[in-house]
């Protein structure tokens, strides 16, 4: 099992440009949780989805979406790149809740 | 307001010597309490949680309900210790965690 992947591992935007992130979690986890980690921050919580619908969301704007997909992978898309959204992009996957976060690799995205 | 705080950016010691990680928490109720670790050119990983009262490569974290902390401990640290740590808290009924800002662990020969 080679754990939670992410796709790509790197990324450069420009300014007002899209970008979609890519999940697969770990083998018989169902809950995939993004977080964004900038340059000397430790992670923020983005959002949660579980059974394909967004279950948790901290504090981002409406800029940040998700969805997660019937195998339980998950994408995030972020529209209308500010410079401020260049972090890296960090998937978590757990089996239900309250139970242990295993995290991805992470993807860096960088708006010039 | 939820917060986590890591007052160091940086901690170096030398091996054999003791190692504290200092974390406090603002968080009017009971939360859950990690701390999360990140060695060099690994992701992240979960080292210890408060509800196992474990010790994990020989470190220990007590919840100190009355200081709101929940400082890592190590009794002699290892070369091998070397890497990020992040104190993480869990609001009660979410699975969310609310990350300080990392503290960098050295620990020289």
């Amino acid at each position: 099992d080679a754990g939670v992947t992410q796709s790509p591992t790197h990324l450069i935007k420009t300014r007002g440009q899209q970008v979609t992130l890519r999940c697969s979690p770990k083998s018989g986890h169902d809950t995939v949780s993004w977080y964004q980690q900038a340059l000397g921050q430790g992670p923020q919580f983005i959002f949660q989805y579980y059974e394909e619908e967004e279950r948790q969301r901290g504090n981002f704007p409406d800029r940040f979406s998700g969805h997660q997909f019937p195998n339980y992978s998950s994408e995030l898309n972020v529209n209308a790149l500010l410079l401020g959204d260049s972090a890296l992009y960090l998937c978590a996957s757990s089996s239900g809740t309250g139970t242990r976060l295993y995290f991805g690799p992470g993807t860096r995205l960088t708006v010039l | 307001a939820q917060r986590v705080t890591q007052p160091e950016k940086l901690l170096s010691v030398f091996k054999g010597a003791p190692v504290e990680l200092k974390c406090n928490y603002s968080y009017s109720g009971s939360p859950e309490l990690f701390w999360y670790v990140q060695y060099s050119r690994q992701r992240l990983q979960l080292l210890l949680r408060h509800i196992s009262r474990e010790s994990i490569k020989g470190f220990t974290a007590d919840l100190n309900k009355g200081e709101t902390s929940f400082h890592l401990k190590k009794p002699f640290a290892q070369e091998e210790d070397s890497a990020m740590y992040y104190c993480a808290l869990s609001p009660l009924n979410t699975d969310k965690l609310i990350f300080g800002t990392g503290t960098r662990l050295q620990v020289f020969p």
